[in-house]
């Protein structure tokens, strides 16, 4: 079945770091692809997704490219806040009523 | 106004004992899931249902039961409760539509088993 793999955290950097989460699927299909962010004591909120190969998703000073060749989707941003301090999911679905979750990567900025 | 609202935040309750979790969404969206988060953050869907009908379901032990009322709420119902039962429990909904994929989550229900 479908299934996402990211890297483990935890993740701690010093602010203004360059932020790389590692995350890769496996599908049958052609999937979307999407990250979300959960925040302390909160739901998860979409932040950013893309939907077809070669597809780049931005929010917030966060990138991922969707690339087939490698089946990855990896989550980079160039200066870290501490405000970005949250976990990290990386999410696949092939339908919209079956969203498939990473294990969520926990990042820490200090500052 | 909260778009997915879910009641209660927290509930600590014995083992053995019965609960509910009420899930209600604003958002006009045809399709409703609930989510488990355990300690380590890891997140597992439970069931999912479109315009009331259940289209999900997991593994999941048939002490727990979704009812779904109409397409606005999506009501979780857990007998029997055991110690392996505590975790956040998510609510979250979609339009249902392929190009979107957006799921809009609830703030979540904290239960612990005692």
């Amino acid at each position: 079945g479908d299934s996402v793999t990211q890297m483990e955290g935890p993740v701690t950097l010093s602010e203004e770091a360059f932020l790389t989460i590692n995350c890769t699927y496996t599908a049958t299909g052609y999937p979307s692809l999407f990250w979300y962010v959960q925040y302390p004591g909160e739901g998860l909120q979409l932040l950013l997704k893309a939907t077809k190969a070669d597809d780049k998703g931005s929010n917030k000073g966060f990138e991922a490219t969707y690339r087939k060749e490698t089946t990855s989707f990896h989550l980079e941003k160039g200066s870290v806040q501490v405000s970005d301090s949250a976990v990290y999911f990386c999410a696949l679905s092939e339908n919209n009523n079956d969203m498939r979750f990473g294990a969520g990567t926990r990042l820490t900025v200090k500052p | 106004d909260t778009a997915v609202s879910q009641t209660p935040k927290y509930l600590v309750t014995q083992m053995g004992n019965d609960k509910s979790i009420k899930c209600e969404q604003n958002l006009g969206h045809d399709t409703m899931y609930w989510y488990k988060q355990d300690s380590k953050k890891f997140l597992k869907i439970m069931f999912s249902y479109n315009n009331k009908e259940l289209i999900i379901n997991e593994t999941v032990p048939n002490r727990f039961s979704p009812k779904s009322p109409d397409k606005a709420h999506l009501n979780l119902h857990i007998n029997s409760l055991e110690l392996g039962d505590s975790a956040v429990y998510f609510c979250a909904s979609s339009r249902g539509d392929a190009n979107t994929g957006e799921l809009f989550f609830g703030e979540g229900s904290r239960l612990t088993v005692l």
